[in-house]
């Protein structure tokens, strides 16, 4: 079945960026039939997706508007993973991050979107100087 | 953006009893060409992340107990749990998927 296995720090300072990596194992970053998305998790924000990446013959990502100017998520083939980076981060950024998968766009019901399963264990990244 | 909110924000209930949450959107998530709904309902438990349970709102994912059903449409959704496990004490979250997702603010499960 599909794991996700997250990665990377849990401190981070003001206006540095957040930076976390997805590993997966029992499918591809490159898989016609998956999208893979970053969702955060926070008391004041509750759950928050933030962004996708797919694949469908060349790269798509989409992106959460509260968050479009300061994310970028890239997949990594080489070695079957995928990144979120988050620029200029505040406190309002302390969050519980995770990626998870999910059908890519029009997978079927010619639905962009849909629900999220599996999902990775979970990275609290803090915000702080 | 559509909104969801839940309700209760939480409840107890006496093992083997019925608990029922309550999930509201802003806007309709029916989609009348194929006459699906796009919602989810998910499982969290502390310190893991949320378990997907139901999609389209009443299709149980594979390896969910039976205990545990979705109903509703439109705008107005219901999670049951039928007879209440111990183990079945978790938040749980309602999401959208018509539109750029978007998830309740959950609703708590606790044993009487």
């Amino acid at each position: 079945q599909v794991q996700l296995q997250q990665s990377g720090p849990g401190l981070v300072k003001p206006s540095q960026t957040l930076s976390l990596t997805c590993a997966i194992s029992g499918d591809s970053v490159s898989s016609n039939s998956a999208a893979w998305n970053w969702i955060r998790q926070s008391p004041s924000r509750g759950l928050e997706w933030l962004g996708r990446t797919y694949y469908r013959s060349k790269w798509y990502n989409d992106y959460a508007v509260s968050v479009k100017s300061r994310i970028t998520i890239n997949p990594d083939t080489s070695k079957n993973q995928f990144s979120l980076q988050l620029n200029s981060v505040t406190p309002e950024d302390t969050a519980v991050y995770y990626c998870a998968r999910g059908p890519p766009p029009f997978y079927m019901y010619s639905s962009s979107w849909y629900w999220f399963d599996p999902w990775g264990q979970g990275t609290l990244v803090t915000v702080s100087s | 953006d559509i909104v969801m909110t839940q309700s209760p924000d939480s409840l107890a209930v006496s093992l083997g009893e019925r608990a029922t949450i309550n999930c509201k959107s802003s806007q309709s998530v029916l989609y009348s060409s194929n006459n699906k709904n796009y919602l989810a309902w998910y499982q969290q438990k502390p310190g893991q992340p949320p378990k997907l349970l139901i999609y389209w709102a009443s299709t149980r994912e594979s390896g969910v107990p039976d205990r545990f059903s979705g109903s509703g449409s439109g705008t107005d959704f219901t999670l049951t749990i039928s007879s209440l496990q111990a183990e079945d004490v978790a938040v749980y979250y309602c999401q959208q998927y018509y539109s750029t997702p978007s998830f309740g603010p959950g609703t708590k499960v606790d044993i009487k």
